[in-house]
């Protein structure tokens, strides 16, 4: 069974960093692509990045709302993923999902249940 | 970038009727060497992370329930729920994943009349 569990979630103060974590299981890790999606509270979806396999070169790309800011990276021997996330900002509040995709496509077809980052003094 | 833009925002439909949820890419979506348009459908519940449902604009993802159908292509896509059930009740996204940054709708907020 595919499973996903972000961590590393909290309060943080503006201008601040946190990473976060995905740790999976259920599927090898080193050959799937891993995306990272966030909700605001009450709010719509939004993709915030990616990184590919080893096999693609640990391709990264990013949302322009944090490209410079956040960094997406993986360690293939722990089947993690990270988001360092710097200089955040009010409107970085949210719950942040790291995704796997589905078999057969790459729209992401496995959800963790996501951990909440709020930016606050 | 490309821009998803969904119709309506909020739709109320009465169990049983037909609920249709439209979605448009401001680029085309559509890969030309395999015919295939990169487009999603995601069912997300309160509390809930979301749930794929459709891919490639209308493969229904395994278990799905086939009174959910996707059509469309290139920048116009429709999910169509043939008969509205009490557990339908959600908001449906759509995503393109032809290129990066992949962009979701602003969702559509489904509701029983």
């Amino acid at each position: 069974e595919v499973q996903l569990e972000e961590s590393g979630g909290g309060l943080v103060q503006p201008g601040g960093s946190l990473k976060l974590s995905c740790a999976v299981s259920g599927f090898t890790f080193s050959g799937s692509a891993m995306h990272w999606v966030r909700q605001a509270p009450g709010k719509g979806l939004e993709w915030v990045g990616r990184i590919r396999s080893e096999a693609n070169n640990y391709a990264t790309a990013y949302a322009a709302s944090v490209r410079d800011r956040f960094t997406i990276s993986r360690d293939d021997s722990k089947n993690t993923t990270y988001l360092q996330m710097n200089s955040l900002q009010s409107e970085d509040t949210a719950v942040y999902y790291c995704t796997k995709v589905a078999t057969g496509t790459t729209a992401s077809g496995y959800w963790g249940q996501g951990t909440l980052v709020t930016v606050s003094s | 970038d490309i821009v998803m833009t969904q119709s309506p925002d909020s739709l109320a439909v009465s169990l049983g009727e037909r609920a249709t949820i439209n979605c448009k890419s401001s680029q085309s979506v559509l890969y030309n060497s395999n015919n295939k348009n990169y487009l999603a459908w995601y069912q997300q519940k309160p509390g809930q992370p979301p749930k794929l449902i459709i891919y490639w604009a209308s493969t229904r993802e395994s278990g799905v329930p086939d009174r959910f159908s996707g059509s469309g292509s290139a920048t116009d896509f429709t999910l169509t729920i043939s008969s509205l059930q009490a557990e339908d009740v959600a908001v449906y996204y759509c995503q393109q994943y032809y290129g990066t940054p992949y962009s979701f709708g602003q969702g559509t907020k489904l509701e029983i009349k």
